[in-house]
């Protein structure tokens, strides 16, 4: 079965950091760009950047540009999303999903969401 | 970016019936050498993930019922539910992956009348 499991949910404080993380399996990871999405309370999607397994390309929405790090072990099939300082605007839903599955960039294969709430 | 408008932001109708939604890019998505409109739509159901429905605008994924279409072309698009189901209660979202980022829109709220 292809599927992606993201870790679990994450209680931080302002200025913490984080990684968070999205594990593929039943495909060939590294052959697939995985997305971000983030989706905070009660609101919609927000594609944050993408990366490639194989050669650890990312590249990022430029409203998420230097906010948060996307990156990839390949030899575990997982991908990160990171922050370095965590804000309370930050508290959110985030989603990896698979792009390309169906050949088309579109999303075919997505994570359970890791819920994020950073709050003092 | 591009950005993805879809109208209505909400949308209530009876069972057995019609519901539609429209989505419009501010940009073209439809890459003229192959004839493809890079636009997809998805289905999130509350405490769940989206799920993709349709892609290059009219092509329905498998295992997704008939009763779901999507057309247009350019920068217009429509998804249509022929038939509504207790079952297809959630919240509509179109993309455009035609350019990076692969933009969204707000999303449409889908309620039984």
């Amino acid at each position: 079965e292809v599927q992606l499991v993201q870790s679990g949910a994450e209680l931080k404080r302002p200025g913490e950091s984080l990684k968070i993380s999205c594990q593929g399996s039943g495909y060939n990871f590294t052959t697939y760009w995985l997305v971000w999405v983030r989706q905070m309370p009660g609101k919609g999607l927000e594609w944050m950047g993408i990366v490639y397994p194989g050669d650890s390309d990312a590249r990022y929405s430029p409203f998420f540009q230097g906010q948060v790090t996307i990156s990839v072990d390949r030899s575990i099939n997982t991908a990160y999303l990171q922050w370095s300082s965590l804000r309370a605007s930050d508290t959110a839903m985030y989603y990896c999903a698979r792009l390309g599955g169906l050949a088309s960039d579109a999303s075919d294969i997505w994570g359970q969401g890791t819920m994020v709430i950073v709050s003092s | 970016d591009t950005v993805m408008t879809q109208s209505p932001d909400s949308l209530a109708v009876s069972l057995g019936e019609r519901a539609t939604i429209s989505c419009r890019s501010s940009q073209n998505v439809l890459y003229h050498s192959n004839n493809k409109n890079y636009l997809a739509w998805y289905q999130q159901k509350p405490g769940q993930p989206p799920r993709l429905l349709i892609h290059w605008a009219s092509t329905r994924v498998s295992g997704v019922p008939d009763r779901f279409s999507g057309s247009g072309s350019g920068t217009d698009f429509t998804l249509t539910i022929s038939s509504l189901q207790p079952e297809d209660v959630a919240v509509y979202y179109c993309q455009q992956y035609y350019r990076t980022p692969y933009t969204f829109g707000q999303g449409t709220k889908l309620e039984i009348k």
